[in-house]
């Protein structure tokens, strides 16, 4: 099973460039997420979408655009990449969403980012 | 607001050996805590959960009791095996919102 795939694996981006960073998901999950994870940091939430055609900012959103034309889509764009940007970022999708107990969140494997 | 805080990293153990990994948190009102567990080159995967105090999450081996006095979800597993390296979180789950709050993570490596 497939579960929340993320691409590319890796990425080196100038300053400036711009670039969409890919996530798709086969479980037909409505709630996802766009996280970033500092060296020696938790992770932070950038995004989140409650269902198609519905996002919201997270913790962290500044330099950060994301949109969800479909229920299994969720890409994350960086418009001017700035050193700041460089991290690892995870895709996550929920089957309920909501608080508590029934926030569990399923993982990509990651989008490893360097902005130089 | 909402904060978890675990212990430093990495931890090195021999296999066999007896894990306890800590994890405090900050949070109103009665959070649900988990924690997650990274598998070199995956994604983060759900490893146990509790939903109350005095709740017990169990999986693998693995255990975690929710404890509301001292604020604590701490990790623990009798016998560690080479197979379980991996970066370790504690994340919790407030009564409002989306999101899950993070600690930083915690690298085990297990040596034969």
């Amino acid at each position: 099973n497939a579960g929340v795939t993320q691409t590319p694996k890796f990425r080196i981006l100038k300053i400036g460039q711009s670039m969409t960073l890919q996530c798709t998901q086969d479980m037909n999950h409505n709630y996802m997420y766009w996280y970033r994870q500092d060296p020696g940091m938790g992770l932070k939430l950038i995004y989140y979408s409650v269902g198609a055609g519905i996002t919201d900012k997270g913790e962290v959103p500044n330099g950060y655009n994301v949109s969800r034309s479909t229920t299994e889509d969720f890409p994350l764009r960086l418009e001017l990449a700035a050193p700041s940007q460089t991290s690892v970022y995870f895709c996550a999708s929920s089957p309920t969403g909501g608080a508590g107990a029934k926030n569990i969140q399923y993982f990509g494997a990651g989008t490893r980012l360097s902005v130089l | 607001g909402n904060s978890v805080t675990q212990m430093e990293g990495p931890v090195t153990l021999s296999e066999e050996a007896f894990l306890t990994i800590n994890c405090t948190y900050t949070a109103t009102g009665y959070p649900s805590l988990f924690w997650y567990v990274q598998y070199p080159g995956e994604g983060l995967q759900l490893l146990l959960k509790a939903t109350k105090a005095d709740d017990k999450g169990s999986n693998k081996g693995f255990e975690a009791t929710y404890r509301k006095e001292t604020t604590s979800f701490h990790l623990e597993k009798g016998s560690v095996q080479v197979s379980d390296s991996a970066v370790y979180f504690c994340a919790l789950s407030p009564n409002s919102g989306y999101a899950l709050n993070f600690g930083k993570g915690t690298s085990l490596l297990v040596t034969p």
